[in-house]
């Protein structure tokens, strides 16, 4: 079956632009979840989705902010970028049901964001 | 609040041999789940293992064994019979069921060499 995948794989923007990162999930995966990914801060978590509904969210800044199709498919946006938000964005699915947390996440590819 | 911590930046084993990655973590939630990942030099971030929080034998998924110790809130993993392919990073995770439902906290990582 296919993966998840996340588009673009790499991205450079300038400071003060706006990006935007899209993710499939696994057919039938409900929920979506995004990481940030950086040497400094490690995985910090962003958001998740399940069922377009945002479940859960980080502590990143309102620059920050996602949402999920009927597909279930994702995107999540950044507007007014800023040079520390170079990072892997890493985009997740997993099949629980509501409350379910039995099984892994099923991770993308990434999409390594450059801000110059 | 949840939190994840993984106390060896770095670990060296012999290939063939067994080695025991150490984490362990706080959470308010009554239930919860937790992970293993690996995340190799190419980035993509692989499923392990999971153990319930009121599952009472300890997870195995081939040579992945996850050591939990409840009381202690620890949830070691152990990779018997070291291959060159294990040399990678590794990340333990936990997910609550309630009030962190949708939200995975992930530990700093413990990079792991196998020496030939």
């Amino acid at each position: 079956k296919a993966g998840v995948t996340q588009t673009p794989r790499y991205l450079i923007k300038t400071r003060g632009q706006q990006v935007t990162l899209s993710c499939s999930p696994i057919s039938g995966h409900r929920s979506v979840s995004w990481y940030q990914q950086t040497p400094g801060q490690g995985l910090q978590f962003l958001f998740e989705y399940f069922s377009e509904t945002q479940r859960n969210k980080g502590n990143f800044p309102g620059r920050f902010s996602g949402r999920q199709f009927s597909n279930s498919r994702s995107e999540m946006n950044v507007s007014t970028l800023e040079l520390g938000d170079s990072a892997l964005y890493l985009c997740a699915s997993s099949l629980e049901d509501a409350g379910g947390v039995s099984d892994g996440y099923t991770f993308g590819s990434g999409t390594r964001l450059t801000v110059v | 609040a949840q939190k994840i911590t993984q106390t060896q930046p770095g670990m060296f084993v012999q290939e063939k041999e067994a080695v025991t990655l150490d984490c362990t973590y706080d959470t308010s939630d009554p239930s919860y789940g937790l992970f293993w990942y690996k995340q190799p030099s190419s980035g993509e971030m692989i499923f392990l293992i999971y153990q319930g929080s009121y599952d009472q034998q300890n997870a195995t998924e081939g040579r992945y064994s996850l050591n939990f110790q409840k009381a202690r809130k620890s949830a070691n993993l152990v990779i018997s019979a070291s291959q060159l392919g294990d040399s990678a990073m590794y990340f333990c995770a936990m997910r609550g069921y309630n009030t962190n439902a949708g939200k995975s906290t992930f530990g700093d990582g413990t990079t792991l060499t196998v020496k030939p």
